[in-house]
């Protein structure tokens, strides 16, 4: 098993709706979790991050967080043509001095104009 | 304010070629980190450094030797390349241990042939 699971997609999703993105995590321990976006030929960048049950909300993303099911989920409302790109998952590894990203492999979002 | 940097973007090498990969960031962060990310595998940490004058392995480091020349930079180098370490190669930095966000260069893409 995976320390962190993401569908590859792609995902589509027409222009308007919302893009619900999903993750799960292996590891109870783990305790922050983090969304990062990443288009095409370019580096990762930070969208989201969350260390509390429950959700968070910033703009037009929200994550979700669920410790006792060890799923972390990113909704992006009002998709946009500019939403489409490479979303991965990372969850913190709680084990050494310093704290190290277990990254999924990423889910690919198409928004379809 | 770049952030992070590294150098070459792109670079092609023939097997059993060295090269040093470069990353310097400006955000006086304490940890750095260097990923390589290859198709259908994500983000997979090569090593990393939590401080100036340390460095441990992360999950992929055969093939590798790192150097954190002072707290701004951190090299990679491959002493004999391989095939196998065609991959586009990432650099990281982060805070300090209690703050896990990662913020990232923008890549090197390099060849073995």
């Amino acid at each position: 098993q995976k320390e962190v699971e993401q569908n590859s997609g792609p995902l589509s999703v027409p222009e308007g709706a919302i893009a619900s993105l999903n993750c799960t995590y292996s590891d109870r321990g783990s305790q922050s979790f983090f969304w990062y976006r990443q288009y095409s030929g370019k580096s990762p960048e930070l969208i989201m991050f969350i260390y509390s049950n429950g959700d968070k909300e910033d703009g037009r993303f929200t994550a979700q967080l669920n410790k006792a099911s060890q799923y972390v989920s990113l909704l992006i409302r009002d998709s946009q043509p500019s939403d489409s790109a490479t979303y991965l998952c990372a969850v913190n590894n709680p084990g050494g001095a310093t704290n190290k990203l277990i990254f999924g492999t990423g889910t690919l979002l198409a928004v379809q104009p | 304010n770049a952030g992070v940097t590294q150098t070459p973007k792109f670079q092609v090498l023939k097997t059993g070629q060295s090269m040093t990969l470069q990353c310097a960031q400006d955000m006086n962060h304490n940890s750095m980190y260097w990923y390589r990310q290859d198709p259908g595998m994500g983000l997979r940490l090569i090593y990393y450094s939590a401080s100036e004058g340390t460095t441990d392995k992360g999950e992929v480091p055969n093939g590798y030797n790192v150097s954190r020349l002072n707290k701004r930079e951190f090299s990679l180098r491959l002493e004999s390349a391989a095939p196998s370490q065609t991959s586009v190669y990432f650099c990281a930095c982060r805070w300090d241990r209690w703050a896990d966000t990662q913020y990232f260069g923008p890549g090197t893409r390099l060849t073995v042939l």
